[in-house]
């Protein structure tokens, strides 16, 4: 089976910037999850979802948004960077009614500079 | 609303020698525990999860952990550790119901040769 994969590894853009990042879940997986690590810090929990449909948000501002397409896929999107959104963002996918059976991927590196 | 406590931030130890790694948590509701680990430049992997039942849960790489509902604790141990055990390590609840993640802010195992 595949893992989660996630694209960029990494990404250097500047203030003010929109930033798009993505993930392709794990095979078979229908749920898809986004965390944010800044350096020096445990993931936040950014967003669900489910259905194509966000099935659950964090403390993020709506510049935070993100997508889930028909194959599971999914993306984060993040307009009007500022600096503190510099940081590692995590991708986990999982499949509705198995216990957490939560696949990370190795997420992406972004940096604003 | 739910918390996370690694009560350290950094754990030294020498190679072969037993470690434990502390976690507390709060919640007003029931809860699901997990342990996770971080390589460098890698996402998380799961080492154990606590969902029900046995109190003493086993997990990869030869780790457990023991869930103690009176003192609010998940701490992670092993019995002789190596090399290849040095990474950051999150300890991470969940309500039922509820699959959003919190994590601690991580403890950094060090192996000593």
């Amino acid at each position: 089976e595949t893992g989660v994969t996630q694209s960029p590894t990494h990404l250097i853009k500047t203030r003010g910037q929109q930033v798009t990042l993505r993930c392709s879940s794990q095979s078979g997986h229908n749920t898809v999850s986004w965390y944010q690590q800044a350096l020096g810090q445990g993931p936040q929990f950014i967003f669900q979802y489910y259905r194509e449909e966000e099935n659950g948000r964090g403390n993020f501002p709506p510049r935070f948004s993100g997508l889930q397409f028909p194959n599971y896929s999914s993306e984060l999107n993040v307009n009007a960077l500022e600096l503190d959104d510099s940081a590692l963002y995590l991708c986990a996918s999982s499949l509705v009614g198995v216990n957490y059976g939560y696949t990370f991927g190795s997420g992406t590196r972004l940096t604003v500079v | 609303a739910q918390s996370v406590t690694q009560l350290d931030s950094q754990v030294p130890v020498f190679e072969e020698a037993p470690v434990e790694l502390r976690c507390n948590y709060s919640s007003s509701v029931s809860v699901y525990l997990f342990w996770y680990v971080q390589y460098p430049n890698q996402g998380l992997q799961l080492l154990l999860k606590y969902l029900s039942g046995s109190t003493l849960v086993k997990g990869i790489n030869g780790f457990e952990a023991e869930f103690n509902k009176s003192q609010t604790s998940f701490h992670l141990r092993k019995p002789s550790v190596h090399i290849s055990d040095t990474a950051e390590y999150f300890c991470a609840v969940s309500n039922f119901g509820n699959e959003k993640l919190t994590f601690g802010t991580g403890t950094r195992l060090t192996i000593i040769p």
